[in-house]
């Protein structure tokens, strides 16, 4: 049974645009989310982060938004950039950190 | 500053032989995991370890697999014997605890034929 699911195998956004990837949770005791961005051959790179207690936190591109109600989180980046094609991942902690399996971003030209 | 090492890269083996997958994590970091990653799954934690004690090995998927920290530079994950369902990639996973996040080796490539 998923406890983090990442429900878009894989997302399109034309450079410059907004990506937007979504995250859902079912464990209400899960107390710290990140985010992780993965190349090929590479291990998952740490990206952003956000506490249970807040709802949104930003990191010059990057901006991650909490809906607790909703058991919700989204990872916004504007503008995309062509680098910013990986594969994405959302983790949550809440005495160990489980991953979603993650969706891959394409930045088209 | 190294990061988290991972050896060997890739591993080709046939089925019934015995793997060892090796890792140092980052001089400092007090927790170690093991994670792997397949298409189906995603990435699944295997273990972990604080201070070189194993905290939590629920995710260990048979008792074939073993992980052991003898130092805090060190860790080994085992499959013994290795099956074709073992191939995957293998990360291990250093980090400070609490709010630090993991930072995460290369990974390991393990095909068993």
């Amino acid at each position: 049974d998923q406890q983090v699911k990442q429900n878009s195998p894989s997302l399109s956004v034309q450079e410059g645009r907004i990506s937007i990837l979504n995250c859902d949770y079912t464990n209400s005791m899960f107390d710290y989310f990140l985010w992780y961005k993965k190349y090929p051959a590479e291990g998952p790179t740490f990206l952003i982060s956000i506490s249970s207690i807040k709802d949104k936190n930003e990191d010059g591109r990057f901006t991650v938004f909490l809906n607790k109600s909703a058991k919700h989180l989204s990872l916004h980046i504007v503008p995309s950039q062509p680098g910013d094609s990986a594969v994405y991942f959302c983790a949550a902690r809440d005495d160990k950190i489980i991953f979603g399996k993650g969706t891959r971003l394409h930045i088209l030209p | 500053d190294a990061g988290v090492i991972q050896s060997p890269r890739h591993e080709v083996t046939e089925m019934g032989q015995e793997v060892t997958l090796r890792c140092k994590p980052i001089s400092g970091h007090d927790y170690l995991f093991w994670y792997r990653q397949t298409m189906m799954r995603g990435l699944e934690l295997l273990i972990y370890f604080n201070n070189n004690v194993p905290i939590d090995d629920s995710g260990m998927p048979e008792d074939r697999f073993s992980a052991k920290m003898p130092n805090a530079s060190f860790s080994t994950l085992k499959i013994q014997p290795s099956e074709p369902r073992d191939s995957a990639v293998y990360f291990c996973a250093s980090s400070l605890g609490g709010n630090s996040p993991l930072h995460f080796g290369n990974g390991t490539r393990l095909t068993v034929t």
